[in-house]
């Protein structure tokens, strides 16, 4: 059962424009999101978080949207960029117990930013 | 340079034959992790340490062994390898729990025939 979902495996957007990744999760436990990016040949690297008590992260041009009420975050890139091109993983963590030392993934969406 | 290392980055080997990857990192992180990324299926999480002689089993821990003597060293064990296994590995460390940010290492491809 898979409780990180990624529904959109890629997605393409022209240099300049909004990327939206969207990610649902089906864990009420969760209450700690994470996006990480990975190019190819390399190892993940950590992008943005955001925990359960807000709704709204910002960080330079990389904005994370939580709506705890229907299980969803989503990753406003403004503006895309050539670079931005890669693959990015929505991730969740429990609160509290064992939980809380595991990170689940999702599958991943392909980003393309097409210049 | 903070980073973590892993090795080897590449290894072709034969179903029974008991393999270790490495894994070290030089940041004094207490947290560390092993991910296998599989083509539509994501990463998932094989075995964390949440400090030195403490490890816990993630979501696919069939076939693997870990151990944690050192803060800085977290290995992998394959004692039996199977062609299932064959994968990307990812080790991983934080200064605590998943919700710290996590620094991957470079990644492992392994082969198993």
């Amino acid at each position: 059962d898979q409780q990180v979902k990624q529904n959109s495996p890629s997605l393409s957007v022209q240099e300049g424009r909004i990327s939206i990744l969207n990610c649902d999760y089906t864990n009420s436990m969760f209450d700690y999101f994470l996006w990480y990016k990975k190019y190819p040949a390399e190892g993940p690297t950590f992008l943005i978080s955001i925990s359960s008590i807000k709704d709204k992260n910002e960080d330079g041009r990389f904005t994370v949207f939580l709506n705890k009420s229907a299980k969803h975050l989503s990753l406003h890139i403004v503006p895309s960029q050539p670079g931005d091109s890669a693959v990015y993983f929505c991730a969740a963590s429990a609160g509290s117990g064992a939980g809380s030392y595991q990170l689940t993934f999702g599958k991943g969406t392909k980003l393309s930013v097409i210049p | 340079e903070a980073q973590v290392t892993q090795n080897p980055r590449y290894l072709i080997t034969v179903t029974g034959k008991k393999l270790t990857v490495t894994c070290s990192q030089n940041m004094n992180h207490e947290y560390m992790s092993w991910y296998r990324q599989d083509p539509g299926l994501g990463l998932r999480q094989i075995y964390y340490s949440m400090n030195v002689e403490v490890t816990d089993k993630g979501d696919v821990p069939e076939g693997y062994k870990v151990s944690r003597k050192e803060k800085r060293n977290f290995p992998l064990i394959l004692e039996s390898p199977s062609p299932n296994q064959t994968s990307l590995y990812f080790c991983a460390s934080s200064l605590g729990a998943p919700r710290y940010e996590q620094y991957f290492g470079p990644g492992t491809r392994l082969t198993v025939t």
